[in-house]
């Protein structure tokens, strides 16, 4: 069965903090992509990542950076942690870039920024 | 920039009631995706389709992709509690590299 694992469900960070998120996927997909999600507002693209040490923005991509070593490993990092970037991250892979291709979500990361 | 559009932002049913959700967009998609999240869990992918005026059937969900293929419709027959979720749609982008996201619809199925 796919799995993709995100590393924390619940997060509370202070204004400033430098937070890590990091996700895991077992299908040794080429394709990862880290989304927030906001009430009302659907996912939006953060970065997403077509192969080993390669990163592209995505529609939002201010405040973040992301990291990938390993195939299976994509982590977001904020540097400095800002109220507005309360919300929760999704992490998804996928086979296929597109054409149909499949994303595969992770439970996603709450994070609450004080 | 192509934005969706989903409506009704929320629906409360009774369970056995038939709905339609929509999901709009100026913009032409090569294909579009219905995405199912229940609480406290990622979105899990429900159907794709990619031909003008296709229509795919998942037990009693029925999905439409409009002849422009600028818009799409799920249609639930016989809503059940277990059908309790956030339907999102997400249009392949221009460039082919990414889905582009509604803002859902939040349907509520009571017993």
């Amino acid at each position: 069965d796919v799995k993709v694992t995100q590393s924390s469900r619940y997060l509370v960070k202070r204004t400033g903090e430098k937070v890590f998120l990091e996700c895991v996927q077992d299908m040794d997909h080429e394709n990862m992509f880290w989304y927030r999600q906001d009430p009302g507002l659907g996912l939006r693209l953060i970065y997403f990542s077509y192969d080993v040490k390669m990163k592209e923005k995505g529609d939002i991509p201010e405040g973040y950076s992301v990291s990938r070593e390993k195939k299976e490993r994509f982590s977001l990092i904020l540097e400095s942690a800002s109220t507005n970037q309360t919300s929760m991250y999704l992490c998804a892979s996928s086979l296929e870039l597109a054409n149909t291709g499949e994303l595969f979500f992770g439970e996603g990361s709450r994070l609450t920024v004080l | 920039t192509q934005l969706l559009e989903q409506s009704p932002q929320f629906l409360s049913i009774q369970e056995g009631e038939n709905l339609t959700v929509y999901c709009n967009s100026s913009s032409v998609f090569s294909s579009l995706q219905w995405y199912r999240q229940e609480p406290g869990e990622g979105p899990v992918l429900l159907v794709t389709v990619v031909t003008g005026g296709e229509v795919k059937k998942l037990k009693r969900l029925t999905f439409q992709f409009g002849d422009a293929r600028k818009d799409s419709s799920l249609h639930i027959t016989a809503a059940q509690p277990g059908d309790t979720g956030l339907y999102l749609c997400a249009g392949e982008d221009n460039y082919g590299q990414n889905f582009v996201f509604g803002p859902g619809t939040r349907l509520s199925v009571l017993p």
